[in-house]
């Protein structure tokens, strides 16, 4: 069946301006997960859905960004005003949302902040 | 000090060679641990998942938690150039739903 799907692959935007990243999960799975990687590193917690709520937002970097998951399925996660420091891959995973259950993961958004 | 740590590496072996890959973690809550494989460009992949402490074994892959001294390892046996990848542990709080990885160790197989 169909995978977790990102889009874009790829952005590259200027600095200051706002971006929307999008991830479609797989279907049928209640928790979705957004993660950073910047270049070199691990992956960096972002925030955590399960259904439509986010019990943990803890991660998100600063007040600039945001997500929301509408109909326990689709989800957007914003960057406004973006800043240099913000370039990375944004990856997104889903999963059936039972505390054992492992995340599948898409193949994540490159972002450029020029 | 970050909750589960990892050798970035990255660690270079040649073809048929045994790689020994490691992790600590500091957070007695931790109650499952997985490996995952990331090739360059994608997404990581889930490699393996276990529970409790002792080995689990799939094909040349050996997962290995040991809950008492917090270290978590990974080893491959007859290493592949197509094994070569990051790769990325990480441990799962059932309290907080929260996945936490590791910095991810790069691998290079030569032929």
């Amino acid at each position: 069946g169909a995978g977790v799907s990102q889009s874009p692959s790829n952005k590259v935007t200027e600095k200051g301006k706002d971006v929307e990243l999008r991830c479609d999960p797989i279907s049928g799975h209640t928790a979705l997960y957004w993660y950073r990687q910047s270049l070199g590193q691990g992956l960096e917690f972002l925030i955590y859905f399960q259904g439509n709520s986010a019990p943990d937002k803890s991660g998100l970097p600063s007040d600039r960004f945001s997500a929301e998951r509408t109909g326990g399925s689709v989800s957007t996660l914003t960057i406004q005003r973006t800043q240099q420091e913000d370039s990375a891959v944004y990856l997104c995973a889903s999963s059936l949302g039972t505390h054992n259950s492992p995340l599948h993961f898409g193949n994540g958004t490159r972002l450029t902040v020029t | 000090q970050k909750e589960v740590e990892q050798d970035p590496g990255p660690l270079s072996v040649p073809e048929g060679a045994i790689v020994s890959l490691n992790c600590t973690y500091s957070n007695s809550a931790f109650q499952y641990f997985m490996w995952y494989r990331q090739y360059s460009r994608k997404g990581p992949e889930l490699l393996m998942y276990t529970y409790s402490s002792g080995n689990k074994e799939d094909g040349r892959f050996t997962a290995q938690v040991d809950k008492s001294s917090k270290y978590i390892s990974l080893f491959i046996r007859d290493s592949q150039p197509s094994d070569s990848a990051t790769y990325l542990c990480a441990a799962f709080s059932g309290n907080t739903g929260k996945l936490i990885f590791g910095q991810g160790t790069t691998l290079q197989v030569k032929p």
